[in-house]
């Protein structure tokens, strides 16, 4: 079985500072793909950044990046540039053995709560 | 604009009182799951489906349905709700298949916030 694992529970981070947040994995599957996700106070749960097993670069959708360490099974997520609208749940999560249907399921972290200082 | 859609948003209920929750998606997409979401406890997958007519339960299933008679759609629904249902409840969907790790993004409803008493 899949696990996530984000160790950081919350932390605090100065308005246009950048912030890193943590997320190892655990999974035995050679093809996989790890999410980030975040949840503002309000409650929705929006898609931020993908990354593909087999993806060689690092993926980046605009001040997001994901340092993305595959030996060590590690799935760091940075903003840049922190925004007041960045403060919000952070969750990491993995989609393992896309060849089962049971495989799409997504399995996440604990998640990082983030606020963002003005 | 490509969503997901779920209905109520809030809902209070009784114990033991039928109810449903609508999900609905505009992206063609095959994959579609419900997760609840509790304090301590994280995102749990209650039921998926592959495709029209294909659902499968997930992690949480007891005292759940589901149904997927339309590819756009994905009721879930308690037949006989109990207080330990009370969470908050999140449709999500992806292009889904058996290869091609993009399609296995998923996006999330708004969620619905149950409380039942």
């Amino acid at each position: 079985a899949q696990k996530i694992t984000q160790t950081q529970p919350g932390m605090f981070v100065q308005e246009k500072e950048a912030v890193t947040l943590d997320c190892t994995y655990d999974t035995s599957d050679q093809s996989y793909g790890l999410f980030w996700y975040k949840q503002p106070s309000s409650g929705e749960m929006i898609f931020l950044i993908y990354q593909g097993s087999y993806d060689e670069q690092n993926a980046t959708e605009g001040r997001y990046s994901l340092n993305f360490q595959k030996a060590r099974k590690s799935a760091n997520l940075v903003i840049s540039a922190s925004q007041l609208g960045d403060s919000a749940m952070y969750f990491c999560a993995i989609v393992t053995d896309f060849r089962k249907a049971a495989g799409n399921k997504l399995t996440f972290g604990g998640g990082t709560r983030v606020l963002v200082k003005p | 604009e490509a969503q997901v859609t779920q209905n109520p948003r809030y809902l209070i209920t009784v114990t033991g009182k039928k109810l449903t929750v609508t999900c609905s998606q505009n992206m063609n997409h095959e994959y579609m799951s419900w997760y609840r979401q509790d304090p301590g406890l994280g995102l749990r997958q209650i039921y998926y489906s592959m495709n029209v007519e294909v659902t499968d339960k997930g992690d949480v299933p007891e005292g759940y349905k589901v149904s997927r008679k339309e590819k756009r759609n994905f009721p879930l629904i308690l037949e006989s709700p109990s207080p330990n249902q009370t969470s908050l409840y999140f449709c999500a969907s992806s292009l889904g298949g058996l290869a091609g790790e993009e399609r296995h993004t998923q996006y999330f409803g708004p969620g619905t916030r149950l409380t039942v008493l």
